[in-house]
């Protein structure tokens, strides 16, 4: 079935550090690709997105490339702020039905 | 900005007890969603609404559960009879498309003691 694997955290970067949190995806088809982010006591918010092969999602200095041949959708970002500091949640909705998968979540410290 | 809401914020409940999530999607989705979070775990799938039924649901989604839109606007979750492990934060969600993103409530953090 379909399904998410995200790089294990929690992670710890100090500011200004260069971020990549992993994610490959197992899809039938050719799904579509998000990154959510959860701040703490916040819903999910949806930071980017990706709906076919080669696209680039980029929001907040955020991006992530879907890349077909790796089956991956990587989350990356030059400097990291503390403001940063979340949940990150992987997700991918199928060509086919209608429901998204998670991955696990990283969690996110910048320290200044 | 359109967003989805969801009230009430925080419910406790005892065990036994049924208790109703609503929410408000925003207005021209189509899709409408139901998912929960038990504290510091992955986020779960529990079932997804479109054109007044159900479309799809997950093992979780017994007979425990069950979704309504009333009305032209709310979307309501019911647990009847919560166990201890009903606990968790339930998050409504709402998409104009089937595979087009989903946007998120704040979510309704659900205590059963």
């Amino acid at each position: 079935g379909d399904s998410v694997t995200q790089m294990e955290g929690p992670v710890t970067l100090s500011e200004e550090a260069f971020l990549t949190i992993n994610c490959t995806y197992t899809a039938t088809g050719y799904p579509s690709l998000f990154w959510y982010v959860q701040y703490p006591g916040e819903g999910l918010q949806l930071l980017l997105k990706a709906t076919k092969a080669d696209d680039k999602g980029s929001n907040k200095g955020f991006e992530a490339t879907y890349r077909k041949e790796t089956t991956s959708f990587h989350l990356e970002k030059g400097s990291v702020q503390v403001s940063d500091s979340a949940v990150y949640f992987c997700a991918l909705s199928p060509n086919t039905g209608n429901q998204f998968y998670f991955g696990t979540g990283t969690s996110l410290t910048v320290i200044p | 900005e359109p967003e989805v809401t969801q009230t009430p914020s925080h419910q406790v409940t005892q065990m036994g007890q049924e208790v109703i999530l609503r929410c408000v999607p925003i207005s021209n989705h189509l899709y409408f969603y139901w998912y929960r979070q038990i504290l510091g775990q992955k986020v779960e799938f529990l079932v997804s609404f479109y054109n007044n039924e159900i479309s799809e649901k997950s093992e979780i989604f017994d007979d425990q559960f069950s979704v309504e839109r009333p009305d032209g606007s709310n979307f309501t979750l019911k647990i009847r009879s919560t166990k201890l492990e009903d606990s968790a934060m339930y998050f409504c969600a709402s998409s104009v498309g089937g595979y087009t993103e989903a946007f998120f409530g704040q979510g309704t953090r659900l205590t059963v003691v």
